[in-house]
């Protein structure tokens, strides 16, 4: 099956830095979503994007389908951006989302 | 838009008992739903995808007869852990496909409900 590694798999920050979290898949993808799990639980959806940028605010998000990865890019991080970012894709012909492991963010004041 | 809510937020059971868990999406029809289960600093593990009207789809080595799931409409979705353990505590998240977004499916993830079995 599909791969999906992200990296790093830990970040620590001060609080207005600016970071750089990266999405490596192993096949070609119909879908990507980014995903902040807050330290409550809940996964708030941050982007959907299977190709080209977006940006929202603090968060901008660049998939490169052809090169098969995802960046996204936090400037100016707050302590509330701290929990584990996700990304997760999805195949042609597939409902089901795979998921990488994660990055556990931490943004100390 | 696109809210999905689980209930309860919080459960816990004695050991051989059995524990609903409701998943609905509130301002969107849900043709699909998927149930995960999160071990703690874990990514998501897939149990099920579930289907409105019909069976659901279990992963490989998840028990069907432990996790039933229940899709009774294109809002709700259940998962029934039946007969307890304390080796099903986990926190178990569902999440929704509504709308297809620029040709694709966005999916929509409840808060999750954290089962402690004891």
């Amino acid at each position: 099956g599909i791969q999906v590694e992200q990296s790093p798999p830990d970040l620590i920050l001060q609080e207005g830095a600016n970071s750089t979290l990266r999405c490596n898949f192993s096949d070609s993808v119909n879908n990507l979503q980014w995903f902040h799990q807050n330290p409550w639980g809940q996964l708030i959806n941050l982007f959907y994007i299977p190709s080209g940028t977006k940006q929202n605010g603090r968060l901008s998000a660049t998939t490169v389908a052809t090169e098969r990865y995802s960046l996204l890019y936090i400037s100016s991080s707050q302590t509330t951006d701290s929990g584990v970012y996700f990304c997760a894709v999805l195949r042609g012909g597939s409902e089901k989302l795979v998921f990488g492991k994660g990055t556990k963010l931490t943004v100390n004041p | 838009g696109a809210v999905v809510s689980q209930h309860p937020s919080r459960v816990i059971c004695k050991s051989g008992t059995s524990v609903k868990i409701e998943c609905r999406s509130l301002d969107f029809q849900a043709t699909t739903m998927f149930w995960y289960r999160q071990f703690p600093k874990q990514s998501l593990m897939l149990m099920a995808t579930s289907n409105e009207g019909s069976k659901a789809t279990y992963e490989q080595g998840v028990e069907k007869d432990k996790f039933l799931i229940n899709h009774a409409s294109l809002t709700l979705s259940t998962l029934t852990v039946t007969s307890a353990h304390p080796e099903d505590s986990s926190f178990y998240i569902c999440s929704a496909i509504g709308v297809p977004t620029s040709g694709g499916y966005e999916q929509y993830f409840g808060p999750g409900t954290r089962l402690t079995v004891t």
